[in-house]
């Protein structure tokens, strides 16, 4: 089982529509959750934390299930600007449960259609 | 969060020669990582940056290849010894621990692209 597995996507939705990242994890040692936003040749970036007891930002919400080593994210109302991979990271979640390395799933591209 | 910068932005380089890649933060961080991200993939750690001592690196990266230096708190360099195509890539620095910011959260420099012919 990979470290961090993510949806294979691409995603193609209108704007306006609700789309939904899945997410799973190998260590259950694993310590923090994240998801970072990668835009087209740009480094990544973070786009929110996720807490065990799910956490909301405007129209992005994260939930983490550790019984299942899962986490998702929940975009509504998607805009154009959305547009972007999406990539899961989990830190801890390589051997030896290292509490700085940040492990990063293939990411998610997310195209949002006028 | 900090505010980080590369140099070179991107390079050409021909096969067997070297290319130092520059970190630098606007602020004292704890800790900083170098990451490859090849074409179409994700990233990839190559190693932890160890401020006055030897970096960490993960499995499959060497210190003969990836010389990588952190003399301070808010500067490091990593070098692609020997290049060869299959280095081509994109070489990302992070940091994490600086003021204001928990201790697991990273920030990225823009990266750099490296191009070997």
């Amino acid at each position: 089982r990979k470290e961090v597995e993510q949806d294979p996507g691409p995603f193609n939705v209108p704007e306006g529509a609700t789309v939904a990242f899945n997410c799973t994890y190998s260590n259950s040692a694993s310590q923090s959750f994240f998801w970072y936003r990668q835009d087209c040749r740009k480094e990544p970036k973070l786009l929110m934390s996720v807490y065990s007891s799910g956490n909301e930002d405007g129209r992005f919400t994260a939930q983490l299930n550790r019984a299942s080593q899962y986490i998702s994210l929940l975009i509504r109302d998607s805009k154009l600007s959305d547009s972007a991979t999406y990539l899961c990271v989990v830190n801890g979640a390589g051997s030896g449960g290292s509490n700085y390395k940040l492990t990063f799933g293939k990411g998610t591209l997310l195209t949002v259609n006028p | 969060s900090a505010v980080i910068s590369q140099k070179p932005s991107r390079d050409i380089c021909q096969r067997g020669t070297s290319l130092t890649i520059q970190c630098q933060v606007d602020s004292q961080v704890t800790m900083m990582f170098w990451y490859r991200q090849q074409p179409g993939q994700s990233l990839t750690l190559i190693a932890t940056a160890n401020q006055g001592s030897e970096a960490t690196y993960e499995s499959g990266f060497v210190i003969d290849k990836f010389p990588i230096s952190r003399p301070n708190l808010t500067f490091s360099t990593l070098t692609v010894s020997n290049m060869s195509p299959e280095d081509s890539s994109i070489y990302l620095c992070s940091a994490t621990g600086g003021a204001g910011g928990g201790t697991d959260t990273q920030y990225f420099g823009p990266g750099t692209r490296l191009t070997v012919l």
